[in-house]
């Protein structure tokens, strides 16, 4: 049961305008929302996170926005880089029975291309 | 603070040997997972320690996987008897708990990528 979905295997932009990223999610219990990029050879590197009390939230030309009633949320990056170009995997924990958010479900990611 | 280092990068083995997995988290970090990726798909949880205890095991995590993390340092991840259905990145992340409620962002290291014959 894919919990967290991307629908979306892959993404291509120009560089400078606007690449959107965008995500689904089942399991409403839910209430962090993180966001990581993996270039090839790397592990994933965090980029922005969002609490399910938030609708928004930005770092620099990262935002991600959260509709809790669509259980959907998006990742923009403004403006795109040709250095943007990764997997960008969308992934959410929920808190356990002790209070603390610890394991993270994660989507099947999207391959973003920026072409300069 | 080099990050979480996982060592080997890349194994090659023949169907039916074990192989091992070390990780090294950041020293700080009291929390330890084991993740597991396959081509197209995203990283799937396989077990987490929180120091030295394993408090969970994905159902992923047959009885030929078994993971440790004496003193709550670094971890290993063995495979006995590996398949070829075992070939895949393995991924070690870190993380702390934070004393107020966060996001429990994870730092994952460059991973393991095991190729079975």
């Amino acid at each position: 049961d894919q919990q967290v979905k991307q629908n979306s295997p892959s993404l291509s932009v120009q560089e400078g305008r606007i690449s959107i990223l965008n995500c689904d999610y089942t399991n409403s219990m839910f209430d962090y929302f993180l966001w990581y990029k993996k270039y090839p050879a790397e592990g994933p590197t965090f980029l922005i996170s969002i609490s399910s009390i938030k609708d928004k939230n930005e770092d620099g030309r990262f935002t991600v926005f959260l509709n809790k009633s669509a259980k959907h949320l998006s990742l923009h990056i403004v403006p795109s880089q040709p250095g943007d170009s990764a997997v960008y995997f969308c992934a959410a924990s929920r808190q356990n029975s002790g209070g603390s958010n610890y394991k993270l479900t994660f989507g099947k990611g999207t391959l973003l291309t920026v072409n300069p | 603070d080099t990050g979480v280092s996982q060592d080997p990068r890349h194994k090659i083995t023949k169907r039916g040997q074990n192989v091992t997995f070390r990780c090294d988290p950041i020293s700080e970090h009291n929390r330890l997972y084991w993740y597991r990726q396959t081509l197209g798909q995203g990283p799937e949880f396989l077990t987490y320690f929180q120091n030295e205890a394993q408090l969970e095991k994905s159902r992923l995590l047959s009885d030929r996987f078994s993971a440790e993390r004496p003193k709550g340092s670094f971890s290993t991840l063995e495979i006995q008897r590996t398949e070829q259905g075992d070939s895949a990145m393995y991924l070690c992340a870190s993380s702390v708990l934070a004393e107020h409620s966060g996001a429990n962002v994870l730092t994952f290291g460059a991973g393991s990528r095991l190729t079975v014959l």
